[in-house]
């Protein structure tokens, strides 16, 4: 079975562009995640969608924006490009998401789109 | 909201030795979780830890959870050449599974 795959791999872009990242989750997944991970740190929670709607969004600027269309595949958009949001940006898929306190389930990840601001 | 911070950041450790990395996080959660990534690679989910005093173990690894304490253990027994990689720990973000990790432990394991 395929896992969570994600395009394009890499990705070079200027100051002030515009990128969108795109996401397919494991195949009845319903639920997609996307993190950023600087160098050298851990990844740090952008948004998570379920069912087409936002269900948890972290501490990032309006720049960064996400949705999630029909058939559960998820792009992320972010303007403005600063240089600062070159990173690896990883999107991971679980079955049902947020379903309220004690939901355990684990968030299977993909390969990472890795982006660099110049 | 959850902070969780790890130790040591940098581990460098001879094979057949044993180690463990730490993992603390700032306010009560119900579960924990861990995962390994290679250079340049993702995320490989490795043990999820469900309640107070839960432990797993999968090879040279075991997991260990004491929500009273805001503690996780990963214990590394017998290194080998092939752990050698990047350690997150990961806790909920808030309600569900979004996660919240912490900087990642990096381990090499010399021969």
């Amino acid at each position: 079975d395929a896992g969570v795959t994600q395009s394009p791999t890499h990705l070079i872009k200027t100051r002030g562009q515009h990128v969108t990242l795109r996401c397919s989750p494991i195949s009845g997944h319903k639920s997609v995640s996307w993190y950023q991970q600087v160098l050298g740190q851990g990844p740090q929670f952008i948004f998570q969608y379920y069912e087409k709607e936002e269900r948890g969004r972290g501490n990032f600027p309006d720049r960064f924006s996400a949705r999630q269309f029909p058939n559960y595949s998820s792009e992320l958009n972010v303007n403005a490009l600063l240089l600062g949001d070159s990173a690896l940006y990883l999107c991971a898929s679980s079955l049902l998401g947020t379903s309220g306190r004690g939901s355990v389930e684990t968030q299977y990840f993909g390969p990472g789109t890795r982006l660099l601001v110049l | 909201e959850l902070k969780v911070e790890q130790n040591p950041l940098f581990l460098s450790m001879q094979e057949g030795k044993n180690y463990t990395i730490y993992c603390n996080y700032s306010t009560t959660s119900d579960r924990l979780y861990w995962y390994r990534q290679d250079p340049g690679k993702s995320l490989e989910s490795l043990f999820v830890l469900l309640s107070n005093g839960a432990v797993k173990q999968e090879g040279r690894l075991m997991a260990s959870l004491d929500t009273k304490a805001r503690l996780s253990t990963l214990h590394i027994t017998a290194a080998v050449h092939d752990l050698s990689a990047t350690y997150f720990c990961a806790g909920p973000h808030n309600a569900g599974n979004m996660l919240t990790f912490g900087g990642g432990t990096r381990l090499m394991v010399k021969p």
